[in-house]
């Protein structure tokens, strides 16, 4: 089993600041890694796949990046709308998702 | 465009089975580039893959569910299906199902999710 890990688990972030999100995996998994965003009470979302492909609709801030077993979200510029829960989710293996980094409003 | 929407009870006693349907629309459940999935979350905690299974029957599961975990697919009614036996509170937790394009791979539709609570 591929274990998944995020930091931090809270980032406190000015709108309009960038935000840096880590996850890291217990094995490589090359560039098989995805993004998602939950907002309460929703169900995720898909915002990156292959470590650094945008979905469809997603806006330009957001960027992913890494491979291995180290990568990174950045959201360049923090809407209102970006305050929500990122999910990594590694795919080299039977899927499994790290435990969530919150972004929250400084 | 492609939904998913779940459905069964949201109350299952303990020890019993927790059955939950999927249906899809705006799109064929049958279609050789989708695989179907359910994931769970318990309460204010993170996200677990359950399993999968593609159009043909084909099911794949997590190791530390795979005894409990039943995962088919109904082509006829554009459905596919969770049944997870010997339920306790630990299974209590919103459950949705969704789309990947290959059996490894992101999951790029989610349904809504539905809240299933395992008590007596």
């Amino acid at each position: 089993e591929i274990v998944m890990t995020q930091s931090p688990a809270t980032l406190s972030v000015s709108p309009g600041e960038r935000a840096t999100l880590s996850c890291r995996a217990s094995q490589s998994v090359s560039s098989n890694l995805a993004w998602h965003q939950q907002k309460p009470g929703q169900a995720p979302r898909l915002l990156i796949y292959g470590a650094s492909t945008r979905a469809t609709g997603i806006p330009a801030r957001f960027n992913g990046s890494g491979s291995g077993t180290e990568f990174t979200l950045t959201i360049s510029s923090l809407q209102s709308e970006d305050f929500a829960v990122y999910y990594c989710q590694q795919y080299n293996n039977w899927p499994s998702f790290g435990p969530g980094t919150k972004v929250d409003i400084k | 465009q492609l939904q998913l929407q779940e459905s069964g009870p949201g109350l299952v006693k303990p020890s019993e089975t927790l059955s939950l349907t999927c249906s899809v629309s705006g799109g064929s459940v049958s279609s050789n580039n989708n695989y179907w999935g359910w994931i769970r979350q318990p309460p204010g905690k993170g996200l677990e893959w359950i399993g999968s299974v593609y159009y043909s029957g084909n099911t794949y599961h997590n190791p530390s569910l795979k005894s409990r975990v039943t995962i088919s697919v109904d082509t006829s009614k554009h459905q596919f299906s969770l049944n997870l036996i010997s339920v306790s509170a630990a299974d209590t937790a919103v459950y949705y199902c969704a789309r990947s394009l290959e059996l490894l791979d992101a999951f790029d539709i989610w349904g809504q999710g539905t809240m299933v609570t395992v008590s007596s």
